[in-house]
């Protein structure tokens, strides 16, 4: 079946720190892969996505490649803010292209201190 | 900015109760879903709904479960005896079109005791 595991959190960093969250997936066929983001009190936005092999999603500095040989999509960004604290979550869709159905990983919550 | 609003923000109720849980997709929008995390573990798919029927529902949907679209804009979903094990996060979403971006509710926070 599809399954998205990703790192277990939460993860903290400083200011300025490299981030890199890491997102193994296992699905039939060619699925589309997602980063979701969830703001304290908010709810849960598209972050970054990226629809076949060799892909490269990226937003708001952070980037994730898809990597269909390591079937992984790990989230990564250079230079963390504060303001970058949230959970995080990697999703794929079972169908190319399109995001019906998603199945997501656990989260991970990233705390950034200044 | 358009935004999926969801009500209430947070519920207690008792094992066997009802609970309603409201969604205002974004106006436009045509296809409409809810999604469900427990405590510590993963976001789940529960439904989706399109043309005013499910189109697709997980396991978890059971016959306690229901969705419905009362007036056109809200899109709610119904437990109807709640037990423990639904105490969880329930995150509505919609989009417009089928491939579209998924826009997620803020999630309403179900704790039944």
């Amino acid at each position: 079946g599809n399954s998205v595991t990703q790192m277990e959190g939460p993860v903290t960093l400083s200011e300025e720190a490299f981030l890199t969250i890491n997102c193994t997936y296992t699905a039939t066929g060619y699925p589309s892969l997602f980063w979701y983001v969830q703001y304290p009190g908010e709810g849960l936005q598209l972050l970054l996505k990226a629809t076949k092999a060799d892909d490269k999603g990226s937003n708001k500095g952070f980037e994730a490649t898809y990597r269909k040989e390591t079937t992984s999509f790990h989230l990564e960004k250079g230079s963390v803010q504060v303001s970058d604290s949230a959970v995080y979550f990697c999703a794929l869709s079972p169908t190319q292209g399109g995001s019906e159905k998603l199945v997501f990983g656990k989260g991970t919550k990233l705390t950034v201190n200044p | 900015e358009p935004e999926v609003t969801q009500t209430p923000s947070h519920q207690v109720t008792q094992m066997g109760q009802e609970v309603i849980l409201r969604c205002v997709p974004i106006s436009n929008h045509l296809y409409f879903y809810w999604y469900r995390q427990i405590l510590g573990q993963k976001v789940e798919f529960l439904v989706s709904f399109y043309n005013n029927e499910i189109s697709e529902k997980s396991e978890i949907f059971d016959d306690q479960f229901s969705v419905e679209r009362p007036d056109g804009s809200n899109f709610t979903l119904k437990i109807r005896s709640t037990k423990l094990e639904d105490s969880a996060m329930y995150f509505c979403a919609s989009r417009w079109r089928g491939t579209g971006e998924l826009f997620f509710g803020e999630g309403s926070r179900l704790t039944v005791l």
